[in-house]
């Protein structure tokens, strides 16, 4: 069974520009959360999309949206980039919405320069 | 406002002692726990997870203990091998209607010398 996978693994932007990150999630799972990895931080809670619906959202600026399709892949955008959005970026895959365990994909890591 | 505390940034452990790995929550709606270990250039893996009716799960070389009333976790990694050195992550979350919303820790960064 294959495993959560994130595209691109590593990308380099510069200040203002966009980006756009995707995650393909386990077969047959429906939920995908977005996570902002930074250090000392630890994991920052982005966004969860379930049946292509916006479940929960943590707190961050508009700058950073999501959408999921119809076959619950899912993509993050990060608009106006800005040198503190440099960060590993994880998508994590569940069966259902909010459920007990989260499985990750090894992360995007963007820097913004 | 961090919920989910680690305060020890990194660990250094003897191969074949115990490694504990603690973890300090404030809010006491949180009622179900999980551990995640990373590897550079990996995503979190899952490790062990406890539900607050309980106060130890135990799981080979793994035992997460929870102290409810101290609002404190712990893992317990006996005995410690060099491949356990990463970083590892605790989690909670309260139960709302049979579903999950997760706050995690800074994390701690183990390194098992052998």
């Amino acid at each position: 069974k294959a495993g959560v996978t994130q595209t691109p693994r590593y990308l380099i932007k510069t200040r203002g520009q966009q980006v756009t990150l995707s995650c393909s999630p386990i077969s047959g799972h429906r939920s995908v959360s977005w996570y902002q990895q930074t250090p000392g931080q630890g994991l920052q809670f982005l966004f969860e999309y379930f049946s292509e619906t916006q479940r929960n959202k943590g707190n961050f600026p508009g700058r950073f949206s999501g959408r999921q399709f119809s076959n619950s892949r899912s993509e993050m955008n990060v608009s106006t980039l800005e040198l503190g959005d440099s960060a590993l970026y994880l998508c994590a895959s569940s069966s259902k919405s909010g459920a007990n365990v989260l499985t990750f994909g090894a992360g995007s890591r963007l820097t913004v320069l | 406002d961090q919920q989910v505390k680690q305060n020890s940034p990194s660990l250094s452990v003897q191969e074949g002692r115990i490694s504990i790995l603690n973890c300090d929550y404030t809010n006491s709606m949180f009622d179900y726990f999980l551990w995640y270990k990373k590897y550079p250039a990996e995503g979190p893996t899952f490790l062990i997870s406890i539900s607050s009716i309980k106060d130890k799960n135990e799981d080979g070389r793994f035992t997460v203990f929870l102290n409810k009333s101290a609002k404190h976790l712990s893992l317990h990694i006996v005995p410690s091998q060099p491949g356990d050195s990463a970083v590892y992550f605790c989690a909670a979350s309260p139960t709302t209607s049979g579903t999950y919303k997760y706050i995690f820790g800074t994390g701690t960064r183990l390194k098992v010398l052998a």
